[in-house]
């Protein structure tokens, strides 16, 4: 069965200081990888995604992303945080291979920027 | 162009009414999903149509939760009766394609609807 783990439930960093929000997977055949954004009160948005290709994956908002098949990572960065990148981040993951194709989220992390 | 809509945002009723949730998806997508989104998760797929038809729906409590997407368009969620466990976000999202092309699609989520079961 696929799983995300996001292993940090906060990140806390000084706003102008980077970023790296983890995720890790598992899927049998080859990842489709995301990246969503939610703010408080509000719907998922969508922020960057890997399907193949260059393992770099530039995104909204200044935000990339770094595909790692060797260590199963799809961990999230940003070079200089800003106070209004606070939000909470989540990872998903589709698999290439099976029969439903079920996204898969992982439990979120809490990104606090302060200023 | 107009993003998901949801209705109502919020719900609260008590264990054992029933209640229903609308979606209207983003105009010209095939494929709809509903997410259950309990505090402190991660969304959880509930049901995904492509078009009018289910594409998967395992994951579905299907002992009281309903759903259905009439005409390939507007979708209704539906909990009868409703337990203390449900209390959550529900998100409805859309993509464009369906398939095996649909998979690598960005979801587009609507606001979601809060539901509190007392």
């Amino acid at each position: 069965a696929q799983s995300v783990a996001q292993p940090e439930d906060q990140v806390n960093v000084a706003e102008g200081n980077p970023l790296t929000v983890k995720c890790t997977y598992s899927v049998s055949g080859n990842p489709y990888l995301f990246w969503y954004v939610q703010y408080p009160n509000r719907g998922l948005q969508f922020l960057l995604k890997y399907i193949t290709g260059d393992n770099l994956v530039k995104g909204s908002y200044g935000f990339e992303a770094e595909f790692n098949k060797s260590q199963t990572s799809f961990h999230l960065k940003k070079p200089s945080a800003l106070v209004s990148d606070s939000a909470l981040y989540f990872c998903a993951v589709r698999d290439s291979r099976g029969g439903s194709y079920i996204p898969t989220f992982g439990r979120g992390t809490s990104l606090i920027v302060h200023p | 162009e107009a993003g998901v809509a949801q209705s109502p945002r919020y719900k609260i009723i008590e264990k054992r009414q029933s209640v229903a949730f609308w979606c209207n998806p983003i105009s010209g997508h095939a494929t709809l999903y509903w997410y259950q989104q309990i505090l402190g998760q991660g969304p959880k797929l509930l049901i995904q149509f492509q078009n009018n038809g289910v594409v998967d729906d395992s994951q579905l409590p299907k002992d009281r939760f309903s759903a259905e997407r009439l005409k390939g368009v507007d979708s209704t969620l539906k909990i009868q009766p409703a337990k203390l466990e449900d209390s959550a976000v529900y998100l409805c999202a859309s993509s464009l394609g369906g398939g095996l092309a649909g998979v690598q699609e960005t979801q587009y989520f609507g606001p979601g609807t809060r539901l509190l079961v007392l």
